[in-house]
């Protein structure tokens, strides 16, 4: 089954404790994305990733590293979590970074993180 | 940079009503895209309008783009439970920038 799988769903931290969000795509896509969603503020993007090795900040990477070493992998990295980087985080994937009718962003099931 | 704005913010509805949501952008749009969120899931893809004018059904659900290019509605018709979520628009102003997503429009439908 195509998807886009994410780990943890769930995650509740302390400040300044690194924490790893994976996401892996099982569908060849070159193009991957990590969002969060907050209330009133909607879907952001974080950073973006067109091909393996290559990766761009989207509008709110402040706080966030990401890396893309191998196609379907692009994991998210907070070095040191802080309480206003809780929030809901999805990764999604597409060839063409969604703008295809063919190939439109997949998202996964998202992670809740909670930084106390 | 591109701004979407989606109204409204949300509805509740009695099930068997029409509705309809719009997404109005600041920009002309090379492309328009429609997801829909069930609450605390994933974003799953409904739509994608390209051309002014365009409008395009998935069983109950219509989208329009307009002449324009810059204002969407989605429109869906006698709304079942099953249609309760959170419908966002997405817009790529540019063909080769990231797609930008508005703040979402919260449907409830009430039996």
């Amino acid at each position: 089954e195509a998807q886009v799988t994410q780990n943890p769903r769930y995650l509740i931290t302390v400040t300044g404790k690194k924490l790893t969000v994976t996401c892996s795509q099982n569908m060849n896509h070159e193009y991957m994305s990590w969002y969060r969603q907050d209330p009133g503020l909607g879907l952001r993007q974080i950073y973006y990733s067109m091909n393996v090795e290559v990766t761009d900040k989207g509008d709110v990477p402040e706080g966030y590293k990401v890396s893309r070493k191998e196609k379907r992998n692009f994991p998210l990295i907070l070095e040191s979590p802080s309480p206003n980087q809780t929030s809901l985080y999805f990764c999604a994937s597409s060839y063409l970074g969604g703008r295809s009718l063919n190939s439109p962003l997949h998202f996964g099931n998202g992670t809740r993180l909670t930084v106390t | 940079s591109q701004e979407l704005e989606q109204s409204p913010q949300s509805l509740i509805v009695q099930e068997g009503k029409n509705l309809t949501i719009n997404c109005t952008s600041s920009k002309t749009l090379y492309g328009l895209y429609w997801y829909k969120q069930k609450y605390g899931e994933g974003l799953i893809f409904l739509m994608m309008l390209q051309k002014g004018g365009e409008e395009k059904s998935h069983e109950k659900i219509t989208a329009k783009l307009d002449e324009k290019k810059q204002q969407s509605s989605l429109h869906i018709t006698a709304s079942q439970p099953s249609h309760a979520g959170i419908y966002l628009c997405g817009a790529d102003n540019s063909g080769n920038t990231p797609l930008v997503f508005g703040k979402g429009t919260r449907l409830s439908v009430i039996a």
